[in-house]
């Protein structure tokens, strides 16, 4: 089945950690998101990628780094440098340009300890 | 002024009632209009997609009104297994990406 596959589900970063965020989907779709989620807010814009070896940043890029150097894979790095890191994080795909046809992977929690 | 505009809710009603939400945005240029559903803890599938017509889906009506930037999701014969949160979604062409609402608490009670 075609979709998209987010890893680990759950996350635990000491202090002063990065920490790494999979993303993957077999659907063949140029685009790929982050989004970040907090309690009672929307979903905000990380980075986004509308092509392979490409990248842009949203909203709230500081304190996050991606890479896109396969179709099928957006990690998301979470730096020491991201003051308040813990909320639950989703990667989305897209393949057209009008907003139609985003998948959501199923999120990963990450929570500071 | 945040881009997209909800009522945060909740919503309590009760079983077969008739529930409808809003919401606002304010970006005249944006393109394309989504509801999404998202359940607790888990993320957001779309639910449907908002045109200027009016659309309906079974027990689901969505309107659009560019001119009033206005949209809003009717839910009809409301049912235990709608109680989630709505997030209103606005397509933007520049940089082709989705802007997110903080969402609507629909709670359906028996």
């Amino acid at each position: 089945d075609g979709g998209i596959t987010q890893s680990p589900k759950y996350l635990f970063r000491k202090e002063g950690q990065n920490v790494t965020l999979s993303c993957e989907q077999n659907l063949n779709h140029d685009a790929m998101y982050w989004y970040r989620q907090d309690p009672g807010q929307g979903l905000r814009l990380i980075y986004y990628s509308q092509i392979v070896n490409d990248f842009q940043k949203g909203d709230i890029a500081e304190g996050y780094s991606v890479s896109r150097e396969k179709k099928e894979s957006f990690p998301l790095t979470v730096t020491s440098a991201q003051k308040n890191p813990t909320a639950f994080y989703l990667c989305a795909s897209g393949s057209g340009g009008d907003g139609y046809g985003y998948t959501f992977g199923s999120g990963t929690r990450l929570t500071v300890v | 002024r945040k881009e997209v505009e909800q009522d945060p809710g909740p919503f309590n009603v009760p079983e077969g009632a008739t529930v409808a939400f809003n919401c606002t945005y304010s970006n005249s240029a944006s393109q394309s209009f989504f509801w999404y559903r998202q359940d607790c803890r888990k993320e957001p599938k779309l639910l449907m997609s908002v045109y200027s017509s009016g659309n309906e889906d079974g027990r689901f009506t969505a309107q659009l009104n560019r001119a009033s930037q206005y949209i809003s999701l009717l839910i009809r014969d409301s049912k235990l297994s709608d109680s989630a949160t709505y997030l209103c979604v606005v397509h933007m062409e520049y940089g082709n990406k989705l802007v997110f609402g903080a969402g609507t608490i629909l709670r359906v009670k028996s």
